[in-house]
């Protein structure tokens, strides 16, 4: 079964730092791959996500995404972090009718 | 507003009893999906269902039960014999026309088992 990996724990940065978070999933064949976002005390959020074509994906709030099919990886990106960007990070990846997601990473930015 | 609603917020219960968590959307979506969020654990499957009067089983479904009998609601019922049932449950709901479309969340039900 398709499973999927996020390295990073916990993040800490100080604002307009760059950020990575990285992504791994288990297996190729055609995937469909999510980040997802949980602001403090907010519902989960779709941040973007990649199904086929160009494998720089686009999401909102200047977050961008990197599929390597080579590496099985979806890195999430920013330049220049926010103290408003402080929330709880899911990569997802999709197995036939299920979502799969990664334990999350918890980013902290500091002012 | 189209959107999925969870009751209630924050739900106590005492050991020992069920508990029926409640999941509606207006979104006219055919998937529904539940999930437990523990810390640093993600987001594990319950249950889901694609159709009405249809669901399947999620990884950790042990515990727990569902019905589907409208298309607008999936209720969870965690039951007594769930081993370690306080938790923050997610429900969503994926449209299944045109294809490769996201899962839509609601707030959650944060349950405490005393």
């Amino acid at each position: 079964a398709q499973s999927v990996s996020q390295h990073n724990h916990h993040v800490i940065l100080s604002e307009a730092a760059s950020l990575e978070l990285g992504c791994n999933y288990s297996y190729g064949g055609t995937v469909n791959l999510f980040w997802y976002v949980q602001y403090p005390g907010q519902h989960l959020q779709l941040l973007l996500k990649y199904f086929s074509g160009d494998p720089l994906v686009k999401g909102i709030k200047g977050f961008e995404a990197e599929f390597i099919k080579s590496k099985f990886s979806f890195n999430l990106r920013k330049p220049s972090v926010q103290w408003s960007d402080t929330a709880e990070y899911f990569c997802a990846v999709s197995d036939t009718d299920k979502l799969i997601f990664g334990t999350g990473t918890r980013l902290q930015v500091f002012p | 507003d189209g959107g999925i609603t969870q009751s209630p917020k924050y739900l106590f219960r005492k050991e020992g009893q069920n508990v029926t968590l409640s999941c509606e959307q207006n979104l006219n979506h055919d998937a529904m999906y539940w999930y437990r969020q523990d810390p640093g654990q993600g987001l594990r499957l319950i249950y889901y269902s694609q159709i009405v009067n249809d669901f399947q089983k999620g990884d950790i479904a042990e515990g727990y039960s569902v019905s589907r009998e409208k298309k607008e609601s999936f209720p969870l019922t965690v039951t007594s014999a769930q081993k370690n049932p306080t938790a923050f449950y997610l429900c969503a709901s994926r449209g299944l026309l045109g294809g490769n479309n996201e899962q839509f969340f609601g707030p959650g039900t944060r349950l405490t088992v005393l």
